[in-house]
């Protein structure tokens, strides 16, 4: 079994700010963890994922997350935010258990909005 | 210009009727597959399909049916059993059904029950 807790529904930062959306994680397998960006009424656009490799992962857009299995925590961050960054975020975990795949197990959400 | 296609846009459904929601993709991807997402709500698995007339039901495959006669197509039925069909659809392909494998999304269907 899986899930995914994302910390916080909303974020609001000032352009220019960091911006931190937080991301656990729980998974009796070794994961496989993304984070998609959602613009109102559009479908899913990856950001980054992480699969087993460096823990620090690089995205699209100045985004990047860490992976940290201790805390089983997979936070994404951005030095400087800008207003093109505002809307939806979703922390998502995939596990292949062998019986069959799970699919993507997504998180709720997190809403991002920047103030100007 | 490689992707994934759905239609239409915004669909209206009368109770009592069955819909269909059209999926194509040229990725030539093996996988496919629907999410339904609500309000608020994290996207959840209705069906996926790892090869052409092979489906299998994900988490709320209840009031929906799928069909897989073609690699690039994965259409989705919404029928009257499904009491509360109100949402936005997702579409989504990968390469193979493989957790590392990266799903790639269409624009979405809103589906709306008068």
């Amino acid at each position: 079994a899986q899930s995914v807790t994302q910390l916080d529904s909303h974020v609001s930062v000032s352009e220019g700010t960091p911006v931190l959306l937080r991301c656990n994680y729980s998974s009796s397998y070794s994961p496989s963890l993304f984070w998609y960006v959602q613009h109102p009424n559009k479908g899913l656009q990856l950001l980054l994922k992480y699969t087993s490799a460096a823990t620090l992962v690089k995205g699209i857009n100045g985004f990047e997350a860490e992976f940290k299995k201790s805390e089983t925590s997979f936070h994404l961050t951005k030095p400087s935010a800008h207003m093109s960054d505002a809307a939806e975020y979703f922390c998502v975990v995939s596990t292949y258990s062998g019986g069959g795949a799970d699919g993507l197990t997504f998180g709720k959400g997190t809403h991002l909005i920047i103030q100007p | 210009d490689g992707g994934i296609t759905q239609s239409p846009k915004y669909l209206f459904r009368k109770e009592g009727q069955n819909v269909t929601l059209s999926c194509e993709q040229n990725l030539n991807h093996d996988a496919m597959y629907w999410y339904r997402q609500d309000p608020g709500q994290g996207l959840r698995l209705i069906y996926y399909s790892q090869i052409v007339n092979d489906f299998q039901k994900g988490d709320i495959a209840e009031g929906y049916s799928v069909s897989r006669e073609k690699k690039e197509s994965f259409p989705l039925t919404v029928t009257s059993a499904q009491k509360n069909p109100t949402a936005f659809y997702l579409c989504a392909s990968s390469i193979v059904v493989q957790h590392t494998d990266t799903q790639y999304f269409g624009p979405g269907t809103r589906l709306t029950v008068l």
